[in-house]
């Protein structure tokens, strides 16, 4: 059973749009979520990360949205572009060392 | 620095068949891990390890042996391939003291079991 639940499994967004990618989780433990993105052929790259004691933390047109009461955070990528077109996973970790994946999104960005 | 490097880049195995998976890191990285990339499944917690001479065991090690001879050097042996074990496998790295979530990734290994 997975920890970290992803939703979308995939999305198509036009150029310029809002692209949304939602996770969940149950274990209250976890003191870390990132997210990574991934290109063909290629591994994980982290992308950015936030703290369950933040609510929002944004890097450029990248920000993830926190709630805590609710276990749940989200991926947002404004103004998305072609070259964002990706696998895009969400994680949390806890006990210092231990990765525990979502099942990831694959996005497209229609020109 | 050439970061985290895996060879072979395809593998195709018949069952029952052994192999060892290579991984190696130039940044003196003490945390090194295996990860499994199946579709829908994420990315799956395989074998990690905290320095040379220490492994541990992720969330699906069966099937799986590791050891840490040097702090480079990280390979995943795959005793008797199974059909099960198609997929890709992802070594990563952290350096020292960095964030336990900012791990380093290779490109991969894409094996198949037949």
């Amino acid at each position: 059973q997975q920890q970290v639940k992803q939703s979308p499994q995939s999305l198509i967004v036009q150029k310029g749009g809002i692209s949304i990618i939602n996770c969940a989780y149950e274990n209250t433990a976890f003191d870390y979520f990132p997210w990574y993105q991934q290109f063909p052929g290629k591994g994980p790259a982290l992308l950015i990360a936030i703290r369950p004691d933040v609510s929002e933390k944004k890097e450029g047109r990248f920000t993830i949205s926190f709630n805590k009461s609710a276990k749940q955070f989200s991926l947002h990528i404004m103004d998305s572009q072609p070259g964002d077109s990706a696998t895009y996973f969400c994680a949390a970790i806890y006990a210092g060392n231990m990765l525990t994946f979502g099942g990831g999104t694959r996005l497209m960005v229609k020109p | 620095n050439a970061g985290v490097t895996q060879t072979p880049k395809f593998q195709v195995l018949k069952t029952g068949q052994s192999m060892t998976l290579q991984c190696a890191q130039d940044m003196n990285h003490e945390y090194m891990s295996w990860y499994r990339q199946d579709p829908g499944m994420g990315l799956r917690l395989i074998h990690y390890s905290v320095g040379a001479g220490i492994t541990d065991q992720g969330e699906v090690p069966n099937g799986y042996n590791v050891s840490r001879s040097t702090t480079e050097d990280f390979p995943l042996r795959l005793l008797s391939a199974a059909p099960s074990q198609t997929s890709v496998y992802f070594c990563a790295s952290r350096e020292p003291g960095g964030a336990s979530y900012e791990q380093y990734f290779g490109p991969g290994t894409r094996l198949t079991v037949t």
